[in-house]
């Protein structure tokens, strides 16, 4: 089945530094990935719909210039929280629409942010 | 319907009994609905899944049913197992994006 690999699973950063996050789809290629964050003890919020070869669409309330997304090619987005807080510190997961399945969607494990 | 600064309710049962886990969702026009189950730490795994022309759907040991009049999905799991604690989310699919519910913390008592 379609497999999404997220990398890191858990981070740890200085307050004021940059993290980046990778997922990537590795059996197929998906034109659209999702990011999400999730707070302990709540649901999953979308953040940013990523689209191969343009521009991310963000979710309102969240600052593009601070989660910069990167979708260079059909098997990698990449999520840049820049000038970390520990207020960003969160569960950050993101997802592929696999093919042209409009329905079919697939999750990676997940990374675990910490800013200290 | 999306939950911002919600915690997540609990839903405590006896191993061997059904559980059911409802949700509302927040968008007459969507058209698809997923559950998802999530465990500590890791991403949602797709359980079941149903579109808006249908109203009741199942798969093993788990059913879907909607109620499009009162926009109200629920998950019913028969014969519950410890395996089975998690984190239950419904969610809805928009305009392409896939919009998660409140969800449910289900938790199995030996």
């Amino acid at each position: 089945g379609a497999v999404v690999s997220q990398h890191p699973s858990r981070v740890i950063c200085k307050s004021g530094t940059s993290v980046k996050i990778e997922c990537r789809s590795l059996d197929f290629q998906a034109t659209t990935m999702f990011w999400y964050r999730q707070f302990p003890k709540q649901s999953l919020m979308l953040m940013a719909t990523s689209n191969e070869g343009s521009k991310a669409t963000y979710e309102q309330g969240v600052e593009k210039d601070k989660f910069l997304i990167n979708h260079a090619s059909l098997t990698l987005s990449t999520l840049t929280v820049t000038s970390a807080h520990p207020e960003d510190s969160s569960f950050y997961i993101c997802s592929a629409r696999v093919g042209d399945d409009f329905y079919g969607y697939t999750f990676g494990s997940g990374t675990r942010l910490t800013v200290v | 319907g999306e939950s911002v600064g919600l915690h997540l309710p609990t839903l405590s049962v006896q191993e061997g009994d059904n559980s059911i886990i409802n949700c509302a969702y927040s968008n007459s026009a969507s058209d698809y609905f997923i559950w998802y189950k999530q465990e500590s730490g890791k991403g949602p795994q797709f359980i079941i899944d149903i579109r808006s022309n249908m109203d009741k759907r199942q798969g093993q040991r788990v059913t879907v049913l909607l109620n499009k009049t009162v926009k109200h999905l629920s998950l019913q799991i028969a014969a519950t197992q410890p395996g089975d604690s998690a984190v239950y989310f419904c969610a809805e699919i928009n305009t392409g994006k896939l919009i998660f519910g409140q969800g449910t913390t289900l938790q199995v008592k030996p």
